[in-house]
Order: structure tokens, then C-alpha cells, then sequence
């Protein structure tokens, strides 16, 4: 699976939007791009994923370039609740691969 | 969503016992499960990959006659840490893959936190 690099951390006011980006150059033509957040002490919770469409649904969006070597996650009206570690995680759509997960970007919002 | 349960939530055993941990789909039917865990301030890792039915595959460095996993039935995964030390004290999560849902997606538990004395 290819490797993706997220920031290590971003900061978000209540109510603003929050975009987090993720690199994931060596993607290849058959894997899809997975977000994950992990709010602390629980298991990751899924958000939305996609292969080359831009993809919405009611957590977050997810906007992939034309050349999928990168994609944005956005969070349109982040509360304090969506502090957590966003995990970007790209995987092959072969059935029953499990996700790999980096080290994923903690984003800390505050009123 | 589906939805994965894991049971105990929290468990503290002394140096030497054994303890089981539960995974659960509720809502659907998971031919494949997956066990990760996690040391403070660290990522989740993947210990193995558990299909229904068949032997689990580890991951290297993971030691399979320590993690003992049985996937019995479609809805059920266990993990059972055998003679527990201090440094297998960590979060245990696990995942079922939901096939037919939303492209073969994971969906994870709430993880179960471990603390060997």
C-alpha cells in the first residue's frame, strides 16, 4: 500500500472549517483513500473514503486532486468534539486488507 | 454504521494469567477481523488478521502462540493474551471488515484497555 504524509498537528477555531491535508504520491490506480479519526482512549471511528470522485457525506468531505497524489479532508464546522487523530490511510481495494495507519495529524480545536 | 462491540473494556490481571478479549459485529456478518493495538502516544499497529473459520495470520514480531485467535463464527473473534506480562499492557482494538457496505470497509471497536501487574 502506498505510504500517505499528513502534518503532525493543526489547530481549528470552533465553527471554522477544517482542512487537513494528505500526500499520498505513490498511489496506485486501484487503491482508495480512507480517513479515520480517533478520538482519545476510543477505537478509530470511520469518516469517508474515495478512489478519484470527490466524496461528501454528513461528517466531512473529501476532495481528491485530478492526479490523486493528494487529497483534503474537511471538517465544514469543526466543534470542539472533533478534536481527535485524523488518519489518512490509502489501501488497495483487494477484499480483506487490513488498513495500516501512520502516524495521522492531531488536530486540536478551540472555542 | 455497523457497529463492532469488544468486551471487557477494561481489564487488570497479574503477571502470569490469561485474559480473553471479545470482538463482536452486531449488525452484520464480518468474514474477516483484525487485531491491532496500541502503546501510549503511539498508532495502532496490526497484530493479525483473523478469517472465519481458518488460522489467523500474524503480522512478523507477533508472537502467535502468545495471541491466541479464534474466529468461531461469522460475528465473533476472540483474542486471548496467554501468561500476560507487564509489556503486554497496551489498548487492544479490533476491526471487522463489512464486505457488501460502503466498498469493504473496517469498522472498529471501542478497545479494551489491558494492564498487566
Amino acid at each position: 500500500d502506498a505510504k500517505t504524509t499528513q502534518p503532525p498537528s493543526m489547530d481549528c477555531a470552533e465553527g471554522r472549517a477544517a482542512n487537513l491535508p494528505c500526500n499520498h504520491s505513490t498511489i496506485s490506480g486501484n487503491e482508495y483513500v480512507y480517513w479515520y479519526r480517533q478520538i482519545h482512549s476510543q477505537g478509530p471511528q470511520y469518516i469517508i473514503h474515495g478512489l478519484k470522485n470527490n466524496e461528501t457525506n454528513e461528517m466531512a468531505s473529501l476532495i481528491i486532486t485530478e492526479d490523486r497524489k493528494s487529497s483534503t479532508l474537511i471538517l465544514p464546522h469543526a466543534t470542539l468534539r472533533d478534536t481527535a487523530v485524523y488518519y489518512c490511510i490509502v489501501r488497495s481495494g483487494q477484499a480483506g486488507t487490513a488498513l495500516i495507519f501512520g502516524k495521522g495529524t492531531t488536530l486540536s480545536v478551540s472555542s | 454504521g455497523a457497529v463492532v462491540s469488544q468486551h471487557p473494556s477494561r481489564v487488570i490481571c497479574k503477571s502470569g494469567t490469561s485474559v480473553k478479549i471479545e470482538c463482536r459485529s452486531l449488525d452484520f456478518q464480518a468474514t474477516t477481523m483484525f487485531w491491532y493495538r496500541q502503546f501510549p502516544k503511539q498508532s495502532l499497529m496490526l497484530m493479525a488478521t483473523s478469517n472465519e473459520g481458518s488460522k489467523a495470520t500474524y503480522e512478523q514480531g507477533v508472537e502467535k502462540d502468545k495471541f491466541l485467535i479464534n474466529h468461531a463464527s461469522l460475528t465473533l473473534s476472540t483474542l486471548t493474551v496467554t501468561s500476560a506480562h507487564p509489556e503486554d499492557s497496551s489498548f487492544y482494538i479490533c476491526s471487522a471488515r463489512a464486505p457488501g457496505l460502503a466498498t469493504d470497509t473496517q469498522y472498529f471497536g471501542p478497545g479494551t484497555r489491558l494492564t498487566v501487574l
